[in-house]
């Protein structure tokens, strides 16, 4: 198996909602990252968490939690978003430090209105 | 944080021409990936070349890289509709862990 499968496709939510974004891979990868991507921007790095432990939180604000359950899945909790958080939202995963490439999930799509 | 640039920021060509798009950088680099993004979907990795390599190939794709002059290439050749996509350079520098850092990408239209 060689994917990083990610639920829901889309998600529309109100400011006052609270969701979760899911993503699974079973590759035995160590490294699970969550990244953020505005239309026709590159990707930008939001969380890493490796052997299950948050690595690194580039100052994403709280309303965004994230939430490594096992060396499989990893989740990111919404609460309280604004619509400029509006974006596709990539899960991605990496054997080690990411030294020989990553595997991206297809995305969700995220509107908050 | 974003350390390559690419060129050009789009390109448009006839199925079964060649693309070349070009990447730059600033830092010293483990090495240099290069993912395909379709139209709102996720990033493919398509290829990866290492700082002690100066040429790659993967089907149609040739990578090649030059770290005297921070710099990258992907050729496309004989293009197919299917190529139609962007083109995301992407940076592994050695002193930052996780951390790679994409180009801003190219936009590849492929006509029939």
């Amino acid at each position: 198996d060689t994917e990083v499968t990610q639920t829901p496709k889309h998600l529309v939510m109100g400011m006052t909602n609270k969701k979760s974004l899911k993503c699974e891979q079973h590759m035995g990868h160590r490294a699970m990252y969550w990244y953020k991507q505005k239309a026709k921007k590159p990707p930008e790095l939001m969380f890493v968490y490796s052997y299950e432990k948050l690595s690194i939180n580039e100052s994403v604000p709280s309303r965004f939690s994230p939430e490594c359950p096992n060396s499989s899945l990893l989740n990111l909790h919404l609460h309280a978003l604004q619509p400029e958080d509006s974006a596709l939202y990539l899960c991605a995963s990496s054997q080690g430090k990411g030294r020989d490439g990553y595997t991206f999930g297809s995305g969700t799509r995220l509107t908050v209105v | 944080s974003q350390q390559g640039e690419e060129d050009p920021q789009a390109l448009s060509i006839q199925e079964g021409e060649n693309a070349t798009m070009n990447c730059s950088y600033k830092t010293s680099i483990n090495n240099l990936q290069w993912y395909r993004q379709n139209s709102g979907r996720g990033l493919v990795h398509l290829i990866l070349i290492r700082s002690n390599e100066r040429e790659k190939h993967s089907g149609r794709l040739r990578v090649t890289l030059d770290t005297s002059k921070k710099s990258s290439s992907l050729l496309i050749t004989a293009s197919r509709a299917a190529d139609t996509a962007s083109y995301f350079c992407a940076t592994d520098p050695p002193s930052r862990d996780y951390k790679l850092s994409f180009g801003a990408g190219t936009t590849v239209t492929v006509r029939a």
